[in-house]
């Protein structure tokens, strides 16, 4: 088993442009969550799911947009990228238990 | 208030000595609670559920008192590789779906 993965893993971004970040499980949870970690701030949730076909907005979810089509997927989408955007940004999913996070994806916008 | 509350530290500690962290939260409702442990640049890794009774898992012990609204983790013989910062994290009622994590606690282990 993969676990969780993230791509892509580093990227840089210039003030307007979109880009989507992936993350795919492959344990069959239900819940996926994408966080987002800044320097003091800790883990903050963007958006998440509870299920295929669902999604919910978290604590920081502006800018941001998000979809499950798969259960084992879980995209975020950001539209026109801002600095305030630059960030490591962590995938989690869980089961009934705790949660397993994905290897992160280091984003830097210009 | 925020949901869950760490003392960021630093704890620094000589190796084979025992540490503990405590962390609050202010939902008392909550339901499931979790000890993660994040290296620098890496992403955070479960460490152990936290459940009533408290459990243990070798050299770490995890507690959690309901009354006063708080989980601590017991860390005995220090390990220089225990060196990492330590996240405390809460599923609040009625949201059982989401996980709310502290700011964490920096632990480092010196020789």
């Amino acid at each position: 088993n993969a676990g969780v993965t993230q791509t892509p893993k580093f990227r840089v971004l210039k003030t307007g442009q979109s880009m989507t970040l992936l993350c795919a499980q492959d344990m069959n949870h239900e819940y996926m969550y994408w966080y987002r970690q800044d320097p003091g701030m800790g883990l903050r949730l963007i958006h998440y799911s509870v299920g295929e076909g669902t999604t919910a907005k978290g604590e920081v979810p502006d800018g941001y947009n998000v979809s499950r089509l798969k259960k084992q997927n879980f995209l975020l989408g950001l539209e026109s990228a801002a600095p305030s955007q630059t960030s490591v940004y962590f995938c989690a999913s869980r089961d009934g238990q705790g949660g397993y996070f994905g290897p992160g994806t280091r984003l830097t916008v210009t | 208030r925020k949901e869950v509350e760490q003392d960021p530290g630093p704890f620094n500690v000589p190796e084979g000595a025992t540490v503990a962290f405590n962390c609050t939260y202010s939902n008392s409702a909550s339901q499931s609670f979790f000890w993660y442990r994040q290296d620098c640049r890496k992403e955070p890794k479960l460490l152990m559920s936290v459940y009533s009774s408290g459990n243990e898992d070798g050299r770490f012990t995890a507690q959690l008192n309901r009354a006063s609204q708080y989980i601590s983790l017991l860390i005995r013989d220090s390990k220089l590789s225990d060196s990492a910062t330590y996240l405390c994290v809460v599923t609040p009622t009625g949201t059982a779906s989401k996980l709310t994590f502290g700011t964490g606690t920096r632990l480092q282990v010196t020789l």
